[in-house]
């Protein structure tokens, strides 16, 4: 069984779309992440959602916008999508108690 | 600032012997724990090894073991025995308790790890 799981793996659109990419976790967990990897492989928190609340928003265009419909599932979604937005985006969880965070394959998003 | 730093962009080994990751961060928390992480080129983030700060014994995992120095706040892996499947990019991560309720990693940039035959 997937732990957690993003949906999609890969999405290419064009500048100025907007899009969504959804993540699923079945492991019981309170807290979710978005984090985002860059073309370096550099990786950066985004948002954090614990109960359905948000808690964490770092320094992110207001063009992302995060929901969390409930404690197993953290949707994001991108406005007007840019050139700079491409990126593998991955999702996380984990329970309040614990510290190791548990990761999804990741969505690479391309912008064209 | 909180920062979690990786020196080697790129390390090479080869296969059957063994490799020394380091890592470095600064912080200004007693308690917090350490994490690697590998990501090979499926790009799926795999827990290796993990390290809470408040334990002096280094945490062993199989071939993986830690350096835990934590008055120098270094956190190096080594990897005994390499074997082709743990040629990947390593992330070393910091997980940040503070401010409280806001749980976070923060991470290094990474080190290539090739593997030989």
């Amino acid at each position: 069984d997937t732990a957690v799981s993003q949906t999609p793996k890969y999405l290419v659109t064009q500048m100025g779309n907007d899009k969504s990419i959804k993540c699923e976790q079945n492991l019981g967990h309170d807290t979710m992440y978005w984090y985002k990897q860059d073309s370096k492989k550099f990786l950066k928190i985004m948002f954090s959602y614990n109960n359905k609340e948000l808690i964490i928003n770092e320094t992110v265009p207001n063009r992302f916008s995060p929901k969390s419909p409930d404690k197993a599932h953290l949707n994001l979604h991108i406005n007007s999508l840019e050139l700079g937005d491409s990126a593998v985006y991955f999702c996380a969880s984990r329970h309040t108690s614990g510290h190791e965070q548990y990761f999804g394959p990741g969505t690479r998003l391309t912008v064209t | 600032a909180q920062t979690v730093t990786q020196s080697q962009p790129e390390m090479s080994v080869q296969e059957a012997e063994t490799v020394t990751l380091s890592c470095t961060y600064d912080t200004s928390e007693s308690d917090y724990y350490l994490f690697w992480y590998k990501q090979p080129p499926s790009r799926q983030m795999i827990l290796v090894i993990r390290q809470e700060a408040y334990k002096q014994q280094n945490a062993t995992e199989n071939r993986f073991s830690v350096n835990f120095q934590k008055a120098a706040k270094s956190f190096s892996l080594k990897i005994s025995d390499s074997q082709l499947g743990d040629a990947a990019m390593y992330f070393c991560a910091r997980g940040r308790t503070r401010p409280l309720g806001t749980y976070k990693y923060i991470f290094g940039t990474g080190t290539r790890l090739k593997v030989l035959a």
